[in-house]
């Protein structure tokens, strides 16, 4: 079985500051993950992917998310938040072998004060 | 053309209505899947389609009907849905069904029953 469980439901932090958005699964397989970004009515746009090759990934818009298998964690950062960096984000997993089904965190909303 | 287009963008029907939702996309992608996203919450996955079979059906009420014409699109069929099926329908698309592939998401349609 598979599974991502993102601890934070909310983050919230000042334009300009480092955003952290945190995400662990739990993967019986070689795990694939995923980072998306959802802006308000909006459908989901792909920042990066970890596919098992190098465990630190560059996405768009200045994010980056590095693998830690000792942990099983995936956590995405940005070093200066902007304020179009405000949305919903979800991390996603789909494990080798199997049928192919993504399981979705719930999602953290990234809220960006000025 | 990296896009996954969805028509309409927004929808209202009555409980006796019958709709579709139509979702396009021209990048040659052999999967293409229906998702259900509630406010505040992750999206679900509804079907799942590989080359234009389908493969995968989470258990959802007939009077959600999906079909694939051809590997460009995707339609869903509407029937006597209820209130609670008010949400924004997500479709996507992907190269193939394996796990470290990538989806392109559409920009979803917001349905209204009432």
């Amino acid at each position: 079985a598979q599974s991502v469980t993102q601890l934070d439901s909310h983050v919230s932090v000042s334009e300009g500051t480092p955003v952290l958005l945190r995400c662990n699964y739990s993967s019986s397989y070689s795990p694939s993950l995923f980072w998306y970004v959802q802006h308000p009515n909006k459908g989901l746009q792909l920042l990066l992917k970890y596919t098992s090759a190098a465990t630190l990934v560059k996405g768009i818009n200045g994010f980056e998310a590095e693998f830690k298998k000792s942990e099983t964690s995936f956590h995405l950062t940005k070093p200066s938040a902007h304020m179009s960096d405000a949305a919903e984000y979800f991390c996603v997993v789909t494990l080798s072998g199997g049928s192919y089904i993504p399981t979705f965190g719930r999602g953290t909303s990234l809220i960006v004060h000025p | 053309d990296t896009e996954v287009t969805q028509t309409p963008k927004h929808l209202v029907m009555g409980m006796t209505n019958k709709k579709s939702l139509k979702c396009e996309q021209h990048m040659g992608h052999r999967a293409m899947y229906w998702y259900k996203q509630k406010a505040k919450k992750p999206p679900e996955l509804m079907f799942v389609y590989s080359y234009e079979k389908l493969s995968i059906n989470e258990s959802v009420p007939s009077r959600f009907s999906p079909e694939c014409p051809n590997s460009s699109l995707l339609n869903l069929h509407l029937h006597a849905l209820q209130p609670e099926d008010s949400a924004l329908y997500l479709c996507a698309s992907s190269q193939e069904t394996r796990v470290n592939t990538e989806a392109f998401f559409g920009q979803g349609t917001r349905l209204t029953v009432v």
